[in-house]
């Protein structure tokens, strides 16, 4: 089973739509769960972190986190053509220094 | 702030010199740093942890006598790829993590490199 898991995508979205980019953990330890985004050539920029249940908001971007289903999602409000990117869920388990990293969901918005 | 610089962002070299990759936490201080390799169209893979002032420790299937890694400094870890050969080529990045700032890590903007 893998530790960390996202579909590759592409996600397509038009313009001004809501994206919903998805993960799923497998270790139920995991405690610190964060979303990176990875333009084509570029290296990952943190976006959002969320350590508790519920959600986290910053801006056009909501994490939400559910640890009885191991589920990690980010929303992406009034979705631009600058967020076209891959999205990479990353989760630290307990007792890890390490962050284990999906293989990332690539994101299309369309104008 | 939480930014990690990287030197150079890209270097070509001839098979079988070595080069050297620098990364730097600029303003904070990093307790530990972590090295990952990506090659086009594929995910990251962690090369290796390393903590300030104690030997790095490599993931499995990575050569440590190949990526010498140096953590001298809370704030400067550097990674050596000697006798690099074209398989070699790929994009380094580093990324840095303080416990002040908890389980995050900043990642640096990467080093391109390319041996011919």
């Amino acid at each position: 089973q893998k530790e960390v898991e996202q579909n590759s995508g592409p996600l397509s979205v038009p313009e001004g739509a809501i994206a919903s980019l998805n993960c799923t953990y497998s270790d139920r330890g995991s405690q610190s769960f964060f979303w990176y985004r990875q333009y084509s050539g570029k290296s990952p920029e943190l976006i959002m972190s969320i350590y508790s249940n519920g959600d986290q908001e910053d801006g056009r971007f909501t994490a939400q986190l559910n640890k009885a289903s191991q589920y990690v999602s980010l929303l992406i409000r009034d979705s631009q053509p600058s967020d076209s990117a891959t999205y990479l869920c990353a989760v630290n388990r307990r007792g890890y220094s390490t962050l284990t990293f999906g293989k990332g969901t690539m994101l299309l918005v369309s104008p | 702030g939480a930014v990690v610089s990287q030197h150079p962002s890209r270097v070509i070299c001839k098979s079988g010199t070595s080069v050297k990759i620098e990364c730097r936490s600029l303003d904070f201080q990093a307790t530990t740093m972590f090295w990952y390799r990506q090659f086009p169209k594929q995910s990251l893979m962690l090369m290796a942890t390393s903590n300030e002032g104690s030997k790095a420790t490599y993931e499995q299937g990575v050569e440590k006598d190949k990526f010498l890694i140096n953590h001298a400094s809370l704030t400067l870890s550097t990674l050596t790829v000697t006798s690099a050969h074209p398989e070699d080529s790929s994009f380094y990045i580093c990324s840095a993590r303080s416990l002040a700032q908890g389980d995050e890590q900043f990642f640096g903007p990467g080093t391109r490199l390319t041996v011919l």
